[in-house]
């Protein structure tokens, strides 16, 4: 059974650019969560997405985005990147129903220079 | 608002040593989940357990053990006689449990860094 697929793995970006981020799910589940992982604040959750629909979103600016396909692969966006956007985000995955868990890919890591 | 506390940034044993990893949370939720994840060097949470806010009984699992305990928040994490492959970051978190399903709204703690030493 194939895992969370995020990719890239690895991305350099330039202050002032934007980025797209992939995560493909395991096959079957429905729901995607995205998080950011930094150094200073350690991992946060940036939204999720079920059913190509946003139903939980955390604490960021509206520079940060995201959306689900019909396939359930869901990607996300920063537009106006900033030295501080610097991070791993991470991708989970889970079936939406109760007493299920989240499955989490590798991450992509995220350089702005 | 919810929280996690890992009191423990690192911690160092030797091989074969027993240690216990710290968690202590704060929700205004009645009914959650908590979990431990792994993270490797290779960047990829691992899912270790997750238990009910209403399961308090413990969970033994290998050299793994979890000792939750609602009356003071805490869901402590053991193992037993540690080997140099669980040197890892450790996270505890917690998520609400709404009725409408598993929504992962994770709320993590900073982590602890464990060393195990051959």
């Amino acid at each position: 059974k194939a895992g969370v697929t995020q990719t890239p793995r690895y991305l350099i970006k330039t202050r002032g650019q934007q980025v797209t981020l992939s995560c493909s799910p395991i096959s079957g589940h429905r729901s995607v969560s995205w998080y950011q992982q930094t150094p200073g604040q350690g991992l946060q959750f940036l939204f999720e997405y079920f059913s190509e629909t946003q139903r939980n979103k955390g604490n960021f600016p509206g520079r940060f985005s995201g959306r689900q396909f019909s396939n359930s692969r869901s990607e996300m966006n920063v537009s106006t990147l900033e030295l501080g956007d610097s991070a791993l985000y991470l991708c989970a995955s889970s079936r939406l129903a109760r007493d299920t868990e989240a499955f989490f890919g590798q991450g992509t890591r995220l350089t702005v220079v | 608002a919810q929280k996690v506390t890992q009191a423990q940034t690192e911690i160092s044993v030797v091989e074969k040593e027993d240690v216990t990893l710290d968690c202590v949370y704060e929700t205004r939720d009645t009914t959650y989940y908590l979990f431990w994840y792994k993270q490797p060097p290779s960047g990829e949470l691992v899912f270790l357990i997750r238990r009910n806010s209403f399961d308090e009984q413990n969970e033994i699992s290998g050299r793994y053990s979890w000792n939750f305990q609602k009356s003071t928040s805490s869901f402590n994490f053991t193992i037993t006689a540690s080997q140099v492959v669980d040197s890892a970051v450790y996270f505890c978190a917690l998520t609400p449990r709404h009725s409408g399903g598993s929504n992962y709204k994770l709320t993590f703690g900073k982590g602890t860094l464990l060393t195990v030493n051959p």
